[in-house]
C-alpha cells in the first residue's frame, strides 16, 4: 500500500534552515509527482508547490519562492523540503502529498520556530 | 489565498443530513478538474474522503457523498454522526493565466448539535 512517511517535529530559532523528509513506498517513486502543503496554526490547507520525481525540477507556488526548496534522493524514494532564514510566520505543519489519482498525503512534520 | 470558497461552518443534529459547497470557477472546477474532499480531525492529516469528484475510498461509509456541477462541487453527509463534527476541505486543480497548480477550499467546521 502507498505509504508516505515524514521526519519528526522540528523546533528551530529564526534564521536557522530546517529539512524535512517524506519517504515513500508502495509505489515507483518518480513515477508521481510529489506535492507540499502548509497548514500554520488554525489555518486552512496552502499549495506550496510540487516536484517531478523524474527530473527533479521543482515549480514553487506564490509565496514560496526563494527561502523553500524541494528536492529529491531517488535512491531512498525521499523527497525532501528545505526552508532557510526561518522566520516564526513558517510556524506550520508541513505535509507531502501525491496528488495524481487518488490522493496519498504524510503524517504531517511540525516545524515551529521560536527564540 | 484560496480560490475556491466553503462556508465557514455548518451544524445538524445526529441523524440529519448536512451539504458542504466548494464553489469554483472556470479555471479550476468549472474546467473540469476533479475535485477530492478531506476531513480532518483535530492534530490529525487530512484525511481522504472522496477523491475523483465522487468517488470514496475504501473503508470511508457510504454516509458521504460528493458531487460536482459547473463550477461548484458538493459534499454531502447522511446520518450525522458525533464523530463527523470536523474541519472539512475540498480541492481542485487551478489553470489561469497567472499560473497553475493545486487548490483548496478555505474549509468548513462541521458541528454536530
Amino acid at each position: 500500500q502507498v505509504q508516505l512517511v515524514q521526519s519528526g517535529s522540528e523546533l528551530k530559532k529564526p534564521g536557522a534552515s530546517v529539512k524535512v523528509s517524506c519517504k515513500a513506498s508502495g509505489y515507483t517513486f518518480t513515477s508521481y509527482a510529489m506535492n507540499w502543503v502548509r497548514q500554520a496554526p488554525g489555518q486552512g490547507l496552502e499549495w506550496m508547490g510540487w516536484i517531478n520525481t523524474n527530473t527533479g525540477n521543482p515549480t514553487y507556488a506564490q509565496g514560496f519562492t526563494g527561502r523553500f526548496v524541494f528536492s529529491l534522493d531517488t535512491s531512498v524514494s525521499t523527497a525532501y523540503l528545505q526552508i532557510s532564514s526561518l522566520k516564526a510566520e513558517d510556524t506550520a505543519v508541513y505535509y507531502c502529498a501525491r496528488f495524481d489519482g487518488a490522493p496519498y498525503w504524510g503524517q504531517g512534520t511540525l516545524v515551529t520556530v521560536s527564540s | 489565498q484560496s480560490v475556491l470558497t466553503q462556508p465557514p461552518s455548518v451544524s445538524g443534529a445526529p441523524g440529519q443530513r448536512v451539504t458542504i459547497s466548494c464553489t469554483g470557477s472556470s479555471s479550476n472546477i468549472g474546467a473540469g478538474y476533479d475535485v477530492h474532499w478531506y476531513q480532518q480531525l483535530p492534530g490529525t492529516a487530512p484525511k481522504l474522503l472522496i477523491y475523483g469528484n465522487s468517488n470514496r475510498p475504501s473503508g470511508v461509509p457510504d454516509r458521504f457523498s460528493g458531487s460536482k456541477s459547473g463550477t461548484s462541487a458538493s459534499l454531502a453527509i447522511t446520518g450525522l454522526q458525533a464523530e463527523d463534527e470536523a474541519d472539512y476541505y475540498c480541492q481542485s486543480y487551478d489553470s489561469s493565466l497567472s499560473g497553475s497548480g493545486y487548490v483548496f477550499g478555505t474549509g468548513t467546521k462541521v458541528t454536530v448539535l
